[in-house]
């Protein structure tokens, strides 16, 4: 089983819809990460999360809310998504206190707003 | 202003031959340097990496260099096969060992021909 999922991998909404997706990890990180990928550009930071209780705005978070239900659970939430919101979302996860500094990503899903 | 810059968007190396894909960032704070590599429909996944207190760092067929007064680090593969055509993303992380996310580039098609 994959280590870190999302849900759901492909969407397709209307402008003004809210919209949530979910990731879930089995690593035991404490570190999670939303990011977007739009076509040509690299991933950009949207929110991050250090735990439950310490969640952070990334570089492009207007737009967007989020929610760190448990260690294991970072949902993104589009609460009137608008047609630039179309991308491929990412989660991560990533451990530093081992030492490591990599992250590791979710297969990504692949949002397209009307 | 883009702080890690992937000037290539695509590259094309015979099977065999070394592949070297190269990275620019501006940032001085950056001190820890990653390299991604993205499948389509798959999210990125970690391939190296190398701390801005060491100059080179080798895995099996990659080696990452760093020049720091140059603000550059590049990947080779040597030698490439057909399995290393995807998209390569270089990384970076300002001093908390990335717990603020990751800066991305914008990528690098590699293309490995038979």
């Amino acid at each position: 089983d994959a280590d870190v999922t999302q849900t759901p991998r492909n969407r397709i909404t209307k402008t003004g819809k809210r919209i949530m997706l979910e990731c879930s990890q089995t690593k035991g990180h404490d570190r999670m990460y939303w990011y977007r990928q739009d076509p040509g550009l690299g991933l950009r930071l949207i929110y991050y999360s250090f735990d439950v209780k310490d969640i952070n705005k990334g570089e492009i978070s207007d737009g967007y809310s989020v929610s760190r239900q448990a260690q294991a659970k970072f949902s993104l939430s589009l609460e009137s998504a608008i047609p630039n919101q179309t991308a491929l979302y990412f989660c991560a996860t990533s451990d530093p206190a081992s030492g490591a500094y990599e992250q590791y990503f979710g297969p990504g899903t692949r949002l397209t707003v009307t | 202003d883009q702080q890690v810059k992937q000037n290539s968007p695509s590259l094309s190396v015979q099977e065999g031959r070394i592949s070297i894909l190269n990275c620019d960032y501006t940032n001085s704070m950056f001190d820890y340097f990653l390299w991604y590599k993205k499948y389509p429909a798959e999210g990125p996944t970690f391939l190296i990496s190398i701390s801005s207190i060491k100059d080179k760092n080798e895995d099996g067929r990659f080696t990452v260099f760093l020049n720091k007064s140059a603000k550059h680090l590049s990947l080779h593969i040597v030698p490439s096969q057909p399995g290393d055509s995807a998209v390569y993303f270089c990384a970076a992380s300002a001093e908390r060992g990335g717990a603020d996310g990751l800066t991305f580039g914008k990528g690098t098609h590699l293309i490995i021909q038979p």
